[in-house]
């Protein structure tokens, strides 16, 4: 176990609320990323971090921003929530080792 | 614009046969290619990958192979085992170190 905990596990919130996805890592790993998985688009980047403070866009980055002040803590915060962010979201650790990622259990996020 | 596509949403197999998920990608830039298996309400978890410098890596049950002229991959998981159900991922790394997954294909497995 990579030691990657993801929170809350479920949410529903209201059109037009900010809310934040927490991600927290115990293993001082440096690159973690936000994904969404969505039917027919798979898993699809969100914005990334490659270390405290250092953060960067993906493919689908609008109406969501994140903060690194601490390397174990990556956030996600949808700055007003709407009904096409309801997704799945998954947050990720690069391993020291190898190419891969390994992944939190995820957040299931209903915007109504 | 996918640069990752797995054009088959799912695959029904019978248990003990081969399962055969396929991959196809658009950038050559791609350095290295993972696949991931995903359960219901977990996380993905990584099954194999193999480098662009190879055509073949063989885990166990599992094997990827690479078509670079293609572009295109190909899991092939024998023989095929009722827990192998699940959604799997196709990726493929940038040098920028982010990955781009493909839309997933579900295998089933039935005795």
């Amino acid at each position: 176990d990579a030691g990657i905990t993801q929170s809350p596990r479920h949410k529903v919130t209201e059109t037009g609320t900010p809310v934040t996805l927490r991600c927290h890592q115990t293993e001082n790993h440096r690159y973690m990323y936000w994904y969404r998985q969505d039917p027919g688009h798979g898993l699809r980047l969100i914005h990334y971090s490659y270390g405290v403070k250092d953060t960067d866009k993906g493919e689908v980055s609008d109406g969501y921003s994140v903060s690194r002040s601490k390397t174990e803590d990556f956030l996600l915060t949808l700055e007003s929530a709407t009904s096409s962010q309801t997704s799945v979201y998954f947050c990720a650790i690069k391993q020291v080792e190898g190419y891969g990622y390994t992944f939190g259990s995820g957040t299931r996020l209903t915007v109504v | 614009d996918q640069q990752v596509k797995q054009n088959s949403p799912s695959l029904s197999v019978q248990e003990g046969r081969i399962s055969i998920l396929n991959c196809d990608y658009t950038n050559s830039m791609f350095d290295y290619f993972l696949w991931y298996k995903k359960y219901p309400a977990e996380g993905p978890t990584f099954l194999i990958s193999i480098s662009s410098i190879k055509d073949k890596n063989e885990d166990g049950r599992f094997t990827v192979f690479l078509n670079k002229s293609a572009k295109h991959l190909s899991l092939h998981i024998v023989p095929s085992q009722p827990g192998d159900s699940a959604v799997y991922f196709c990726a493929a790394r940038l040098s920028t170190d982010k990955l781009i997954f493909g839309t997933g294909t579900r295998l089933q497995v039935f005795p």
